[in-house]
């Protein structure tokens, strides 16, 4: 049992590049939820998706589209980086229904030049 | 709009030194409070959940409770692993699915 993985760990990519983060959790979990933590701001809610087929904007979506590609697998995509986006990104699941705590995934750290 | 306040930012204890770390918020409808530990270069890690004023979690040396303003994280007799940034998380009733986190107490424990 695996839990949440993320792909890739590391990733540096120049400004107006695109890249797709992905997230895969192994626990049958409805819920999926996209983060960013950055110093001094905590974990910031990007995306998240209640159930397969569905998704919705958290605190800091612009710049950044997703897909809740099946029930096991939620992708974080940046269309056009900037180095705003420079942050450590983590995805979490939930299974919905029941203690409603979320289960975090190792996290991807992504620096745009 | 949800809030979390941790407090403090940063903690340095000797082996042993028992504290508290701080985590104040202010929701609309509080359906849970979560702790969460996080070491360098890791994702959180879960820790306790709290639902209603009075309760209280223990593990290890780590007990939370909760108020209806604010939740403490102590730690009994720390030890160096005990080291690590300590998040805390509300969800509110309104919110549905998401979680407000505080900025983090970092805490170290020194032999």
């Amino acid at each position: 049992n695996a839990g949440v993985t993320q792909t890739p760990k590391f990733q540096v990519l120049k400004t107006g590049q695109s890249m797709t983060l992905q997230c895969a959790q192994d626990m049958n979990h409805n819920s999926m939820y996209w983060y960013r933590q950055d110093p001094g701001m905590g974990l910031r809610l990007i995306y998240y998706s209640a159930s397969e087929g569905t998704t919705d904007k958290g605190e800091v979506p612009n710049g950044y589209n997703v897909s809740r590609l099946n029930k096991r697998e939620f992708s974080l995509r940046l269309e056009s980086a900037a180095p705003s986006q420079t942050s450590v990104y983590f995805c979490a699941s939930r299974l919905q229904g029941g203690t409603d705590t979320q289960y975090f995934g190792p996290g991807t750290r992504l620096t745009v030049l | 709009e949800d809030q979390v306040t941790q407090s403090p930012e940063a903690l340095r204890l000797q082996e042993g030194e028992s504290s508290s770390l701080n985590c104040s918020y202010t929701v609309s409808g509080l359906r849970g409070l979560f702790w969460y530990r996080q070491d360098p270069g890791k994702g959180p890690e879960f820790l306790f959940t709290l639902y209603s004023a009075g309760e209280e979690k223990e593990k290890e040396r780590l007990k939370a409770t909760l108020t209806k303003k604010e939740s403490f994280l102590h730690i009994t007799a720390p030890k160096p692993e005990d080291s690590a940034t300590y998040l805390c998380a509300v969800q509110a009733g309104a919110a549905g699915n998401k979680l407000t986190f505080g900025g983090g107490t970092r805490v170290l424990v020194k032999p």
